[in-house]
């Protein structure tokens, strides 16, 4: 079945230093894969997305690339700022039952110190 | 932009009582999820549906049923609550155009 593997947290870093989450991913199709955001005491939010292999989806100066052949769509940001502390959640979407679904990881917790 | 409400922001209940989450959607998103997350399982599929009166389950859809009368409205029942319900549930929906979900705020739910 379809599955999706994040790094286990909680993360801490200080401010300016630089970020990698790695998110793998099981599936049978071709998914697109995505990484969402959930600040403290709100809902998800998109952060990114990539909809085929070697796509790289970019927002807020987070990337990831989407690796067919590692099956991986890691997350990085070259310089973190205390205000992206937050849970960050991978995810892939395919077709499941005859409709799109979301399949999430488990969650980083990512705290950034000053 | 698409908007996601959910009636309650917190919610405490007692052991057996049923209890109804709200979920509305300001556009004519034809597809509506409910989730529930919980501290290091990430967020687990409960039931969804593609339209009006329709309904599939989910990954996890035991002690749960879910409503779907009108387009706008996608209503989780947990028709008994036990205290293992306690959890944050989120409702989502899915434009069919693209691959844009949004996400309400979420439910803070607690069984005592």
């Amino acid at each position: 079945g379809n599955s999706v593997t994040q790094m286990e947290g909680p993360v801490t870093l200080s401010e300016e230093a630089f970020l990698t989450i790695n998110c793998t991913y099981t599936a049978t199709g071709y998914p697109s894969l995505f990484w969402y955001v959930q600040y403290p005491g709100e809902g998800l939010q998109l952060l990114l997305k990539a909809t085929k292999a070697d796509d790289k989806g970019s927002n807020k100066g987070f990337e990831a690339t989407y690796r067919k052949e590692t099956t991986s769509f890691h997350l990085e940001k070259g310089s973190v700022q205390v205000s992206d502390s937050a849970v960050y959640f991978c995810a892939l979407s395919d077709l499941i039952q005859g409709a799109q679904k979301l399949v999430f990881g488990q969650g980083t917790r990512l705290t950034i110190n000053p | 932009d698409v908007k996601v409400t959910q009636s309650s922001r917190y919610l405490v209940k007692r052991t057996g009582e049923k209890v109804f989450l709200e979920c509305v959607q300001d556009m004519d998103h034809e597809n509506m999820f409910w989730y529930r997350q919980d501290p290091g399982l990430g967020l687990r599929l409960i039931y969804f549906s593609y339209d009006v009166k329709m309904k599939e389950k989910g990954d996890i859809p035991e002690g749960y049923s879910v409503s779907r009368e009108k387009k706008e409205r996608f209503s989780l029942i947990l028709e008994s609550a036990s205290t293992n319900q306690t959890s944050m549930y989120l409702c989502a929906t899915r434009d069919g155009a693209n691959y844009g979900y949004t996400f309400g705020s979420g439910t803070r739910l607690t069984v005592v």
